[in-house]
């Protein structure tokens, strides 16, 4: 069984940097085709991809928010970090981790998220 | 970026019939496009991927269809427990992966 549980500060003040672990099982980041994502969703908006990360650390960011992302792995630990920098109250929403399904080419993937994790609620306020 | 637009915003339907939502994609996305189910306070569910192929679990009444830039998820006969936002997430513009606003489905 596959599961993934985030966690992280429920409440971070403008400007400060957030961080979110993802912590997993039943896969492993060590094998090949494997990946953890980040999704969030503002409250009563849609959701919004963010960033991924695969077995071999191959990095992938959202244009919009790539200045501020940075995704790192444990493969050890089973585990998945986001960090985002200079948070602002519009950063405000659940942010979740999934496993990316599909395949990989040489060059590219095809990817959509199951399962997904619980989520957890970051609010940016001072 | 390709962008994900699903109609009607809201659909309201009676328990038992048929609701029919639609996703269409600003350009297109061949069948690369998933199906999630969000009911409030919980994460969403994969229902459909490749268009029209159900994931695991998923009841024979979900259904998806379309390719290019038109898609459509089909639930045929209603249960309460369908009763849900509904998103589309295209996944042919990878990296670019892009949601739908979604589509909330209620009773009637």
């Amino acid at each position: 069984q596959i599961t993934l549980k985030e966690s992280g500060p429920t409440l971070v003040k403008p400007t400060q940097t957030l961080t979110l672990t993802c912590t997993f099982s039943g896969f492993s980041l060590s094998t090949s085709g494997v990946g953890v994502g980040w999704i969030r969703q503002p409250p009563g908006k849609a959701l919004e991809w963010l960033a991924l990360i695969y077995w071999n650390d191959d990095k992938r960011y959202s244009p919009s928010l790539k200045s501020r992302l940075t995704i790192t792995k444990d493969t050890s630990k089973n585990q998945v970090v986001l960090t985002m920098t200079n948070m602002d109250p519009v950063d405000t929403a659940t942010y979740y981790c999934a496993r990316p399904r599909g395949y990989c080419s040489s060059t590219s993937c095809r990817n959509w998220f199951d399962p997904w994790g619980q989520g957890t609620l970051v609010t940016v306020s001072s | 970026e390709i962008v994900m637009t699903q109609s009607p915003a809201t659909l309201s339907v009676s328990p038992g019939e048929r609701a029919t939502l639609s996703c269409r994609a600003s350009q297109s996305v061949s069948s690369n496009l998933a199906w999630y189910q969000q009911k409030p306070g919980q994460a969403p569910r994969l229902l459909i991927y490749g268009a029209s192929t159900r994931a695991t679990g998923i009841p024979a009444r979900f259904s998806g269809s379309g390719s290019g830039t038109e898609f459509t998820l089909t639930i045929s006969s209603l249960q309460s427990e369908d009763f849900a936002v509904y998103y589309c997430q295209q996944y042919n513009n990878w990296p670019l992966l892009t949601f739908g606003q979604g589509t909330r489905l209620e009773i009637k």
